[in-house]
């Protein structure tokens, strides 16, 4: 079957770093999303990996391991606007994505 | 307009009800998708067309009823629905490299609330 797993919820303090991890079992692979999605609003993308290894974007960079179907997203110097839900997914095929559950973050002051 | 629009933004209808949700993206992507979010669950793809074919149906219900007029603009419409129909409903679009295998990111509307009394 295809799998994607996520913590459901994680919390954290303003300016420190999150890690979210990201497992997944998929029958194919063509690149692993991570997408941020405030309440009531629509999922945007944040970063793409389809070769091993750290992609960094500013404050959040997304690292993935092909052989160990992991990936994580860090977020550095956490800011109160970054209390969302994180979703991975995995395109593992064409149009086939496929969607973990979200983990939810709460940032606190 | 730019981007991925959906409207209604909220529904609220009836089990007797028919309803339709539009779409319109206005990237010039050659694919479009219907998205289920629920809680607590993954979002479930329910259809998606390329090029105004529809490409996936993964085993939805007939009382949904996909329709692409064009490459801009999807239709997902809507008779006796249950309440376990009630979620967001999504409407996204990329642009794939067809036959290569190149993943397209994602662009996602906004969302149409659907609440089946």
């Amino acid at each position: 079957g295809q799998n994607i797993d996520q913590p459901t919820e994680m919390t954290a303090t303003e300016g420190a770093i999150v890690q979210i991890n990201c497992t997944y079992q998929t029958s194919g692979f063509n690149g692993l999303f991570w997408y941020q999605q405030h309440a009531g609003e629509a999922p945007t993308f944040l970063s793409y990996n389809v070769l091993d290894g750290l992609e960094e974007k500013g404050r959040f960079s997304s690292f993935l391991s092909r052989s160990k179907g992991y990936s994580y997203l860090l977020l550095k110097e956490l800011q109160m606007k970054d209390s969302a839900s994180y979703l991975c997914a995995v395109d593992s095929g064409t149009y086939k994505y496929i969607f973990g559950t979200g983990t939810r973050l709460k940032v606190l002051a | 307009e730019t981007g991925v629009t959906q409207t209604p933004r909220h529904l609220v209808m009836g089990m007797t009800n028919k309803k339709s949700l539009k779409c319109e993206q206005h990237l010039g992507h050659n694919a479009m998708y219907w998205y289920k979010q629920s809680a607590k669950k993954p979002l479930e793809l329910m259809f998606v067309y390329s090029l105004e074919e529809r490409v996936e149906n993964n085993s939805v219900p007939s009382r949904f009823s996909p329709e692409c007029p064009n490459s801009s603009h999807l239709f997902l419409h809507l008779h006796t629905l249950q309440p376990e129909d009630s979620a967001l409903y999504l409407c996204a679009s990329s642009q794939e490299g067809v036959g290569q295998g190149i993943a397209g990111e994602l662009f996602f509307g906004e969302g149409s609330r659907l609440t089946v009394l």
